[in-house]
């Protein structure tokens, strides 16, 4: 069964701050990542995703993430962080050419101190 | 609509009794996926309907839920005999089609208070 790990449960750091949250899976086959936001009283949305091509993936708001086979991981980065960012990060995996749900990690709480 | 809709916001129920939450998912999207976001838990998931194909019920953690879709639209999830663990967030998600690449649109969530 798939399953997503996000190690860091709370992040805090200061403005213009590098960010970097782990996110590994556990599948044997190929997979589609994701990362979603969930700013403070809204739904989630989708950050950036992969899927194929270029591991290397560039997301909304300056964010990015790096599709490392070989490590099962899809950390996500930030070079310098706002307050703004300040919000709850979720990884979510699901097989290559599944029909079936997303498998999502537990989520990575970031406060961002101004 | 422009995007995916869920009734009540809030919903605050007494043990025992049954509700029902709704999801008007973006229209023409024909996947809709309900999940569970309780604190420090994440999102799990639930039931997922694809077109007129029967639903993934495996995420339903009990028989006391249940979900349907009407139509190929509207979703309705029901919990008969609520419990103080049923308390969380309940997340509905659409997508124009499953396969590769293709993220969810979600909703606000009803957030349920069994007291």
């Amino acid at each position: 069964a798939q399953s997503v790990s996000q190690h860091n449960h709370h992040v805090i750091l200061s403005e213009a701050a590098s960010l970097e949250l782990g996110c590994n899976y556990s599948y044997g086959g190929t997979v589609n990542l994701f990362w979603y936001v969930q700013y403070p009283g809204q739904h989630l949305q989708l950050l950036l995703k992969y899927f194929s091509g270029d591991p290397l993936v560039k997301g909304i708001k300056g964010f990015e993430a790096e599709f490392i086979k070989s490590k099962f991981s899809f950390n996500l980065r930030k070079p310098s962080v706002q307050w703004s960012d300040t919000a709850e990060y979720f990884c979510a995996v699901n097989a290559k050419g599944s029909q079936g749900n997303l498998i999502f990690g537990k989520g990575t709480k970031l406060s961002v101190k101004p | 609509g422009a995007g995916v809709s869920q009734s009540p916001s809030n919903k605050v129920t007494e043990k025992g009794k049954d509700v029902e939450l709704r999801c008007d998912p973006i229209s023409g999207h024909t996947a809709l996926y309900w999940y569970r976001q309780s604190l420090g838990q994440g999102l799990e998931f639930l039931i997922y309907f694809q077109g007129n194909s029967a639903p993934d019920k495996s995420g339903l953690p009990s028989d006391r839920f249940s979900a349907e879709r009407t139509g190929g639209s509207v979703s309705t999830l029901t919990i008969q005999r609520t419990q103080q663990e049923d308390s969380a967030v309940y997340l509905c998600a659409s997508s124009a089609r499953t396969g590769d690449g293709y993220g969810y649109t979600f909703g606000s969530g009803t957030r349920l208070t069994v007291v």
